[in-house]
Formats: C-alpha cells, structure tokens, sequence
C-alpha cells in the first residue's frame, strides 16, 4: 500500500507570493490533516479535512486555507508569504475523522522557505 | 489550552540500555493520546495509539503507559539499538484537533 505522498518536497518563496502544497493520501483514507512544523513552534495543527470538508482548524490566520477533493487529495495554500512561514508542512491521513481510534500516517513533508 | 511537555529535551545512551520517555499534559480530558518517532528531515511514524480508556499499549520493545488523572503518560523502549535514535514525541487529542509536545531526542550509542 503507498505511503501518503507530498509534493514538493521542496519550495522556495518570495515574501508576498503565494504557494500551494499537495497531499495524496494513503488509499481508502478519508480524513487528511495539515501540520505546520518549526523549530520555535514545533508541530502545530492547522487544519483537517474529512470527505471534502473542513472539519477542524487551528489557530492561524486567514491566509492559510486548504481544500480536499472527491479522491480525498487535498492541497494546501498560504497567500502572502512572510518570513515566519518558513516550515516543514506535514499532512496525515487517517481512516476515520477526528483523530479518535485510528493511527495517523504522515507524508515526509514539504519543506518551505521564504526569502 | 492544552500544554503538551517532554522532558528531557534529549538524551543520550549506550546500546542496550533501556529508554524511558516521558510526556505530560495539563487537561486530563482528552481523547487519546499517540507517541510518535521522527527521524531527521522525514515525517512522523506512528508508534503506539492509547485510547482514553486504556492504562497502557505494547508493540514490540515499546510499552506506553497512560495515567490521565496525572496527566502523564510514559514510554518504555527496552534494549535501545542504535536505530532506536530518533525524536519521539507525544500529542495528544483534547478534542478534534492534536496538541504535539516538542519531543525528545534519542541518541543511542553504539
């Protein structure tokens, strides 16, 4: 079975552009989440996603906003780059909802750097 | 707010010896907590799921313990290998969103 698969592993931004951060996750997975890793911060949640749904959301701001698909891909964007968005964008996809009663399974991430 | 801590921040040990891991959180009302492994510059790999209900998991060399009154839950590794070296870190689930410590870094000697 494929691992939940990222793309880019890499990217690097201009402050003030905007990016968009994929999230393939693992077959039959309905529920994909967003983490944002730094080393100030550590992993912080962002957002999760459950049958094209947003059903959660962290504390960031508005710039921040994702998407899933009827295949439950789903992608992430930030408009208007600063500097302190410059992380490791973790996704995981799960089997069901919620984080409750299954594992998560993360990608490897996308590394993001604003310059 | 959920506070999510490990203590210590890293640790060193020779091969062998066994691993105690600590994480601690300030609302006992969660849902779940997880102990994850993260080697450098890759994503987390889930190691142990305890559900609210549970005192404790095992997998392997891995035992996790859960005592929410406390607010503490504990990882066992026994007989560290030098590919145990890694972060681990803990999240927990207060509600529907995860809450992470900062993890602790392992290094096993060989």
């Amino acid at each position: 079975k494929a691992g939940v698969t990222q793309t880019p592993r890499y990217l690097i931004k201009t402050r003030g552009q905007q990016v968009t951060l994929s999230c393939s996750p693992i077959s039959g997975h309905r529920s994909v989440s967003w983490y944002q890793q730094t080393p100030g911060q550590g992993l912080q949640f962002l957002f999760e996603y459950f049958s094209e749904t947003q059903r959660n959301k962290g504390n960031f701001p508005g710039r921040f906003s994702g998407r899933q698909f009827s295949n439950s891909r789903s992608e992430m964007n930030v408009s208007t780059l600063e500097l302190g968005d410059s992380a490791l964008y973790l996704c995981a996809s799960s089997g069901q909802a919620g984080h409750f009663n299954s594992p998560l399974h993360f990608g490897n991430g996308t590394r993001l750097t604003v310059t | 707010k959920q506070e999510v801590t490990q203590i210590p921040a890293a640790l060193s040990v020779p091969e062998g010896e066994n691993l105690v891991l600590n994480c601690s959180f300030t609302d006992s009302a969660i849902y779940n907590l997880q102990w994850f492994r993260q080697d450098p510059g890759k994503g987390l790999t889930s190691l142990l799921l305890i559900q609210s209900s549970q005192r404790e998991q095992t997998s392997g060399r891995l035992n996790a313990s859960l005592d929410k009154s406390s607010g503490r839950s504990t990882l066992y590794i026994a007989a560290s290998q030098p590919g145990d070296s890694a972060t681990y870190l803990c999240a927990v689930t207060p509600d529907y969103k995860l809450s992470f410590g900062a993890g602790t870094t392992v290094t096993v000697r060989a």
